[in-house]
């Protein structure tokens, strides 16, 4: 198997414009996280998905981030408007009941 | 992460015992982990302890366990320059969720 999918490996954007980010979990494993990592919060669990279904999205920090799991093989993490404090790294993981499988991430800059 | 704490920064010399110590607050957690994250990657699960455990060894690995003080510690022997990394110390979110709260991270750096 590849391991956890992630894509755009690196994104510059300006304030205001719509970031997506794209997450293609490991097959056959039944939970999604996101999580963002930065400098000064460390790594948070932004939501995180069981079978398809979002169980804890208690982290998302806002109404400007949302993510959505259509299926199985693809999640999105969507942020509109984007501004610059959400410059970061969003990783995207994935497990079937224990160990967590880690995306290489997608830094986010936002100018 | 502000339930689980560790110190920013580690340097030793390739050779040397490495030991990267962590804080936890929930005494509940039923599993503490030690993830790995090397530059420009995601995290790699490295070892896990669970609860009712002191100490767990995996080859240079030792995990010790303090339950009374909720205190981890993950001990690298004869560390590597390859050993370089961050090092992130994580408890259950919720009580046998597997769902990781992960500390800061330890830098590890590894000079010869």
């Amino acid at each position: 198997d590849a391991g956890v999918i992630q894509s755009p490996r690196h994104e510059v954007t300006e304030m205001g414009q719509e970031v997506t980010l794209r997450c293609k979990p490991i097959s056959g494993h039944n939970s999604l996280f996101w999580y963002r990592q930065t400098m000064m919060r460390g790594l948070e669990l932004l939501i995180y998905f069981n079978n398809n279904v979002p169980i804890d999205d208690s982290g998302m920090p806002e109404d400007r981030f949302s993510a959505k799991m259509p299926n199985a093989s693809f999640s999105t993490l969507k942020i509109q408007p984007s501004e610059p404090r959400d410059s970061a790294v969003y990783f995207c993981a994935s497990s079937f009941s224990g160990e967590l499988f880690f995306g290489e991430g997608s830094r986010l800059t936002v100018l | 992460g502000e339930d689980v704490e560790q110190s920013l920064f580690l340097s030793v010399r390739e050779g040397d015992s490495s030991v990267i110590n962590c804080t936890y607050t929930d005494s509940s957690s039923t599993y503490l982990y030690w993830y790995k994250q090397e530059p420009g990657a995601g995290l790699q699960l490295l070892t896990y302890i669970f609860s009712n455990m002191d100490m767990k060894q995996d080859q240079r690995l030792t995990v010790l366990l303090n339950k009374k003080d909720k205190h981890l510690s993950l001990r690298i022997a004869d560390t590597q320059t390859g050993d370089s990394a961050i090092y992130f110390c994580a408890e259950d979110r919720k009580r046998g969720s597997y769902i990781p709260t992960f500390g800061r991270g330890t830098s590890l750096i590894v000079h010869p």
